[in-house]
């Protein structure tokens, strides 16, 4: 079956410029996660999703990152005002819960310059 | 704060040679703890899940082993091949299951 899906696979924007990354999930998972990931480092968390609604959004590093699901599928993370440091591989996971293995989608590569 | 250290950060063997690459974590409070492998560029393949009440899983030709009250894990490969090179990742949820922490990660290189 299909797997965790992100569009773009890359995006280049200028600092202070908005963008927004989408992560499609398997089909059927109800748990959504956001990662990011520097270069030589482990993902870092960033927010989860049980359903439309974010249980979970300790990870996010300031206000200008903000993510949705409206429908409880497809899910948008969303940065204001990018900033150089924002730079990184952003990946999206789902599972079926929990309890439940991660499967990870490609990633999008975020260069802000 | 939850902190995971992979230990090596990098290894090299020849093809054939069984190897172990170790995990480690501080707070024994962990929901799972899932084993990862990344090819460069690429995203993350899950390889392994352990849930907190096991103490091992075994899929193929890898073996994972957890000892919650020590704060370990262990990744065991059999008989590696140049096809097992790669970044592989140890991850431990947080008591809740909504996030994973992972580790560096340790780099494998298999020679043929």
């Amino acid at each position: 079956g299909a797997g965790v899906s992100q569009t773009p696979s890359n995006k280049v924007t200028e600092k202070g410029k908005y963008v927004e990354l989408r992560c499609d999930p398997i089909s059927g998972h109800t748990a959504l996660y956001w990662y990011r990931q520097s270069l030589g480092q482990g993902p870092e968390f960033l927010i989860y999703f049980q359903g439309t609604g974010a249980a979970d959004d300790s990870g996010l590093p300031n206000d200008r990152f903000f993510a949705v699901r409206p429908e409880g599928s497809v899910s948008t993370l969303k940065i204001q005002r990018t900033e150089r440091g924002d730079s990184a591989v952003y990946l999206c996971a789902s599972s079926l819960g929990t309890e439940n293995e991660q499967y990870f989608g490609p990633g999008t590569r975020l260069t802000v310059t | 704060k939850q902190e995971v250290t992979q230990i090596p950060a990098a290894l090299s063997v020849p093809e054939g040679e069984n190897l172990v690459l170790n995990c480690s974590f501080t707070d024994s409070a962990i929901y799972n703890l899932q084993w990862f492998r990344q090819d460069p560029g690429k995203g993350l393949t899950s390889l392994l899940l352990i849930q907190s009440s096991q103490r091992e899983q075994t899929s193929g030709r890898l073996n994972a082993s957890l000892d919650k009250s020590s704060g370990r894990s262990t990744l065991y490969i059999a008989a590696s091949q140049p096809g097992d090179s790669a970044t592989y990742l140890c991850a431990v949820s947080n008591q809740a299951g909504t996030a994973l922490i992972f580790g560096k990660g340790t780099t494998l290189s298999v020679s043929s």
